[in-house]
């Protein structure tokens, strides 16, 4: 059974700095793995989506890895903003059932 | 192109109580899946319809369950409510679903069951 892991629950840095959150997944067969960014009253929004194939997917600021034989992600944020506030979730699509399994999230604070 | 919308935003209703959400997807998306979010669970997903078949279905009882309409617009009904079942329920579209393609989400629906 999947099971997907985001550590630390919480994290708060200083605006500017660099970061990296990250994901684990106990079973590496998966289809895909997804990062979402989640803002009070506003829903889900879908940031980066790494097929199993890939290694890495790039957006602006936003850099997501995937090491499937390790069972991790992780998704880098440069010169992080007051704006890149929010929980960010990862989750992990099996390739037999397709079906997202979530992590709990980690809460980012950017202290301006 | 206007985003997925979700009626109603909030929901109170008592236990016992049966409950219908509404989710309308973006125009040109024929599937519609849905998810709950609780403190305790995290995000589950429910399940997922498709040219209006339901074609996954995740781990939830069978008093959970949904349909979709030619326009692709969706609905979730909640019979025989619990207080367990107080959450956000959260809907996505996408073009051809199954997970493996972007989903854009809606601001949620929040049940609340007392």
């Amino acid at each position: 059974k999947q099971e997907v892991t985001q550590i630390p629950a919480a994290l708060s840095v200083p605006e500017g700095e660099n970061l990296v959150l990250n994901c684990s997944f106990t079973d590496s067969a998966i289809y895909n793995l997804q990062w979402f960014r989640q803002d009070p009253g506003k829903g889900l929004t879908s940031l980066l989506l790494i097929q199993s194939s890939q290694r890495e997917q790039t957006s602006g600021r936003l850099n997501a890895s995937l090491d499937k034989s390790s069972g991790r992600s992780t998704l880098y944020i440069a010169a992080s903003q007051p704006g890149d506030s929010a929980t960010y979730l990862c989750a992990a699509l099996g390739d037999s059932n397709y079906q997202l399994i979530w992590g709990a999230g980690t809460k980012l604070i950017i202290k301006p | 192109k206007a985003g997925v919308t979700q009626t109603p935003r909030y929901l109170i209703k008592t236990r016992g109580q049966q409950v219908t959400l509404s989710c309308s997807p973006i125009s040109g998306h024929r599937s519609v899946s849905w998810y709950q979010q609780t403190p305790g669970q995290g995000l589950q997903f429910l399940f997922e319809y498709f040219s209006e078949t339901q074609r996954n279905k995740g781990n939830f009882p069978g008093r959970f369950s949904g349909r979709q309409f030619s326009n692709s617009r969706s609905e979730m009904n909640v019979s025989t409510l619990e207080l367990g079942d107080s959450a956000l329920y959260l809907c996505a579209s996408s073009v051809a679903g199954g997970g493996q393609e972007t989903q854009y989400f809606g601001p949620g629906t929040r049940l609340l069951v007392l």
